[in-house]
């Protein structure tokens, strides 16, 4: 059984373009969710899918947004980065609706720095 | 308006003693009590959760203390060893949350 597997895992943007990660997550898991963690601080939701829909958001503008696969992988793309965009972002997978409550096997993440 | 409120922010202790870290939540609704430790480099993994049905869980050397009326819950770490040394996060979710708040963070360093 694999776990949460991100690409790329390093990333240099410069501002005004657009990125897209990418996630595969555990087998077996249904949901995904996306985060963002700036240095020093805590992962902040930015949503997350359930069985290939946006089931939940948070306080994230629209230029962020993502995709889920029928296999359930999943990609978040950003678009006119700005250089507070500058972040790790994880991917977390788990079953069930109300993903969250269910326990998140979380990525490594990747690590994108805008210039 | 932060939900989670976790301290302290940093924390060093020697091996073999106990570590201890503490959240306070605001939002009643809140059902699952996670923590997290995040190694540098990792992305955060699942160390314990806890939900509000009982006031405490332990698992090998690490316990949640949970105290619904005072809405605070910590995180006991006993024995503490160097291989501890990490970032560890609480989160709350639950209700109709479709998502985790964490709190910000503390580093905690075991000294050999």
């Amino acid at each position: 059984e694999t776990g949460v597997t991100q690409s790329p895992t390093h990333l240099i943007k410069t501002r005004g373009q657009q990125v897209t990660l990418r996630c595969s997550s555990q087998s077996g898991h249904n949901t995904v969710s996306w985060y963002q963690q700036a240095l020093g601080q805590g992962p902040q939701f930015i949503f997350q899918y359930y069985r290939e829909e946006e089931n939940g958001r948070g306080n994230f503008p629209p230029r962020f947004s993502g995709l889920q696969f029928p296999n359930y992988s999943s990609e978040l793309n950003v678009n006119a980065l700005e250089l507070d965009d500058s972040a790790l972002y994880l991917c977390a997978s788990t079953t069930g609706l109300r993903g969250a409550n269910y326990g998140y096997t979380f990525g490594s993440g990747t690590r994108l720095t805008v210039v | 308006q932060q939900q989670v409120k976790q301290s302290p922010q940093s924390l060093i202790v020697q091996k073999g003693g106990i570590s201890i870290i503490n959240c306070a939540y605001e939002n009643t609704a809140f059902d699952y009590f996670p923590w997290y430790q995040q190694f540098p480099g990792k992305g955060p993994a699942l160390l314990i959760a806890i939900r509000p049905d009982v006031s405490e869980k332990k698992e090998g050397r690490f316990t949640i203390s949970f105290n619904k009326s005072a809405k605070q819950f910590s995180l006991h770490i006993m024995d503490s060893q160097p291989g501890d040394s990490a970032t560890y996060f609480c989160a709350v979710g639950g209700g109709s949350n479709y998502k985790l708040t964490f709190g910000k963070g503390t580093l905690l360093t075991v000294n050999p």
